[in-house]
């Protein structure tokens, strides 16, 4: 079984200053994590993915994330947010199993961002 | 990137009756898909894997009879939400996998009246 928690379903920044966006995990195995962003009434874009290769992974837009697995997080960050960057941002986390597990996704119950000027 | 088509992008329909919702996968082909279901201000919640050319396999608590999914060819998936009801007003989500990674159809925003 494995789970998603997100710490925070609300996170209110400055335009400029410093995004970061918390997420643990719970997986039996190990995990595929991935971070989503989602717009208003849209499906979702990825922004970036670990899978088991280097920790520390850049994704688009200026974001990135670090896979700890001592602390069983993958936190979400980007150095400095733009006013743009106000979406719903959601955890997830997938087997390590392959085949047909493979985007089957758990997900956290996702962050709200907002970005003020 | 893949790219996963959902249509329509927006539905209204009344009480009773069903309405069908399409997943395409239009430059790859997928032997599994997957249905999301997003109430409002909620996370999404995985409702069934869909697999072509044989039976979906739904979660825990997802009526298979009221959410009725054909997976007839490699780049198609349906769901269909038969005899709808208020309560299945929601935001449905397909995905289909390529290479480790999920690509996320468009969404489609249900209400039923």
């Amino acid at each position: 079984a494995q789970s998603v928690t997100q710490l925070g379903s609300h996170v209110s920044v400055s335009e400029g200053a410093l995004v970061l966006l918390r997420c643990n995990y719970s997986s039996s195995v190990p995990p595929y994590l991935f971070w989503y962003v989602q717009y208003p009434n849209q499906g979702l874009q990825l922004l970036l993915k670990y899978t088991s290769a280097a920790t520390l992974v850049k994704g688009i837009n200026g974001f990135e994330a670090e896979f700890k697995k001592s602390e069983t997080s993958f936190h979400l960050t980007k150095p400095s947010a733009h006013m743009s960057d106000a979406a719903e941002y959601f955890c997830a986390v997938s087997e390590n199993a392959g085949g047909t597990s493979y985007g089957k996704l758990t997900f956290g119950q996702g962050t709200i961002l907002t970005v003020h000027p | 990137g893949a790219v996963v088509s959902q249509h329509p992008s927006r539905v209204i329909c009344k009480s009773g009756t069903s309405v069908k919702i399409e997943c395409r996968s239009l430059d790859f082909q997928a032997t599994t898909m997957f249905w999301y279901r997003q109430f409002p201000k909620q996370s999404l919640m995985l409702m069934a894997t869909s697999n072509e050319g044989s039976k979906a396999t739904y979660e825990q608590g997802v009526e298979k009879d009221k959410f009725l999914i054909n997976h007839a060819s490699l780049t198609l998936s349906t769901l269909t939400v038969t005899s709808a009801h208020p309560e299945d007003s929601s935001f449905y989500i397909c995905s289909a996998s390529r290479s480790g990674e999920a690509f996320f159809g468009q969404g489609t925003r249900l209400t039923v009246v």
